[in-house]
């Protein structure tokens, strides 16, 4: 069974300093890797998602992330946050192949900004 | 419509009560999902339709969980005699097609509170 562990409950950073949430999974096979991001109230958001190929994948709001097959892991960046990217963020993993992609997430990392 | 509308936003349950959630998913998107979030946890797989047939059901916690999509666009997730252990927020997402490459959309949920 595809599991997901994210180690930081909780993460406080200062504006402008960089960012790196995270992420480990397991899975049999090669995975589909997601990163959303859930503001207070509202629904969940995707960030990126790796299926395969370049390693390094490129999301939305400067954010990205790396795969790496050899630690399990799918780590997300960012260079240099804004007060506006505190949020929760989840990693999730997806079965891939002919299934149709459920979703497995992490217990999520709450992000705290500040000023 | 433009993304997908969960209704209502909040919902208060006396312990026994029956609900009714509601989920209107992206016009045309053939895939639909059911989520559990409970308080500071990952959202977890209830159930799964493609177009009207539901083909996953294997995360609904007990009998007590029913979903439907009769005409392959709306659903609804029903819980009857509810607990106090089914309050959390109920998170529907769609996907243009059956695989996994899109990514969801999700949306806002709804929060129970069973009283």
């Amino acid at each position: 069974a595809q599991s997901v562990t994210q180690p930081d409950i909780h993460i406080t950073v200062s504006e402008g300093a960089s960012l790196e949430l995270r992420c480990n999974y397991s899975y049999g096979a090669t995975p589909y890797l997601f990163w959303y991001v859930q503001s207070p109230g509202q629904g969940l958001q995707l960030l990126l998602k790796y299926f395969s190929g370049d390693t390094l994948v490129q999301g939305i709001k400067g954010f990205e992330a790396e795969f790496k097959r050899s630690q399990s892991s799918f780590n997300l960046r960012k260079p240099s946050v804004h007060w506006s990217d505190a949020a929760e963020y989840f990693c999730a993993v997806g079965a891939g192949g002919t299934s149709y992609g459920k979703l497995t997430f992490g217990q999520g990392t709450i992000l705290t900004v500040h000023p | 419509g433009a993304g997908v509308s969960q209704s209502p936003r909040y919902k208060v349950a006396k312990r026994g009560q029956d609900v009714a959630l509601r989920c209107d998913p992206i016009s045309g998107h053939v895939s639909l999902f059911w989520y559990q979030q409970a308080l500071g946890q990952g959202p977890e797989f209830l159930t799964y339709f493609q177009n009207e047939a539901q083909l996953d059901k294997s995360g609904l916690p007990s009998d007590r969980f029913f979903a439907e999509r009769p005409e392959g666009s709306v659903s609804t997730l029903k819980i009857q005699r509810t607990q106090q252990e089914d309050s959390a927020v109920y998170l529907c997402a769609s996907s243009l097609t059956g695989g996994p490459n899109y990514g969801y959309t999700f949306g806002s949920g709804t929060r129970l509170t069973v009283v």
